[in-house]
């Protein structure tokens, strides 16, 4: 079945480092990818999204790209700051039913002063 | 817009209780899905509501059961609760033409 698989954290970076979460997939057919965060106490927050192979997702300074040869959607910011501490989720729409994401495990990321 | 409201926000119950949550989508999002968030497990898919219908169910066992209502609000009810039910309940609406959830603040259901 379709599955994702993130790197384990907790990730802890310095203010302004640069940041790389990996994610893979394994699914069927060609599935809608995303990039969810969830600030402590808080539901989950779409962050970007990727429709098909080569598609690049943007949302407030963090980026992924779809690539469909190495099925990855790889999480990367240039400059972090402290407000980006949360933990973020990869994951991917089952590509038989539109209604069921299925995540990663999540990516606890610590960003230090 | 408003976004995906949840109700309520924290539960404390006993076991063999039952207990039921509510949602309530985005304006004109017809579809809700609810995922149950542990540490150990994850989160993980329970069941989508769409038009009044359950469209899909995730591998839970009968003890957790939904239902939409015309206005698209949705509720989700857990039997004979047991302390592994403890976990945070997220609700997700989406527009019918896209595939991206917009989840609410969840639920926090405590068994004791």
């Amino acid at each position: 079945g379709n599955s994702v698989t993130q790197m384990e954290g907790p990730v802890t970076l310095s203010e302004e480092a640069f940041l790389t979460i990996n994610c893979t997939y394994t699914a069927t057919g060609y599935p809608s990818l995303f990039w969810y965060v969830q600030y402590p106490g808080e539901g989950l927050q779409l962050l970007l999204k990727a429709t098909k192979a080569d598609d690049k997702g943007s949302n407030k300074g963090f980026e992924a790209t779809y690539r469909k040869e190495t099925t990855s959607f790889h999480l990367e910011k240039g400059s972090v700051q402290v407000s980006d501490s949360a933990v973020y989720f990869c994951a991917l729409i089952d590509s038989s039913n539109t209604g069921k994401l299925i995540f990663g495990q999540g990516t606890t990321l610590q960003v230090k002063p | 817009k408003a976004g995906v409201t949840q109700t309520p926000r924290y539960l404390i119950k006993t076991r063999g209780q039952q207990v039921t949550l509510s949602c309530s989508p985005i304006s004109g999002h017809r579809s809700v899905s609810w995922y149950q968030q542990t540490p150990g497990q994850g989160l993980q898919f329970l069941f989508e509501y769409f038009s009044e219908t359950q469209r899909n169910k995730g591998n839970f066992p009968g003890r957790f059961s939904g239902r939409q209502f015309s206005n698209s609000r949705s509720e989700m009810n857990v039997s004979t609760l047991e302390l592994g039910d403890s976990a945070l309940y997220l609700c997700a609406s989406r527009p019918t033409t896209l595939d991206e959830q917009y989840f609410g603040p969840g639920t926090r259901l405590t068994v004791t």
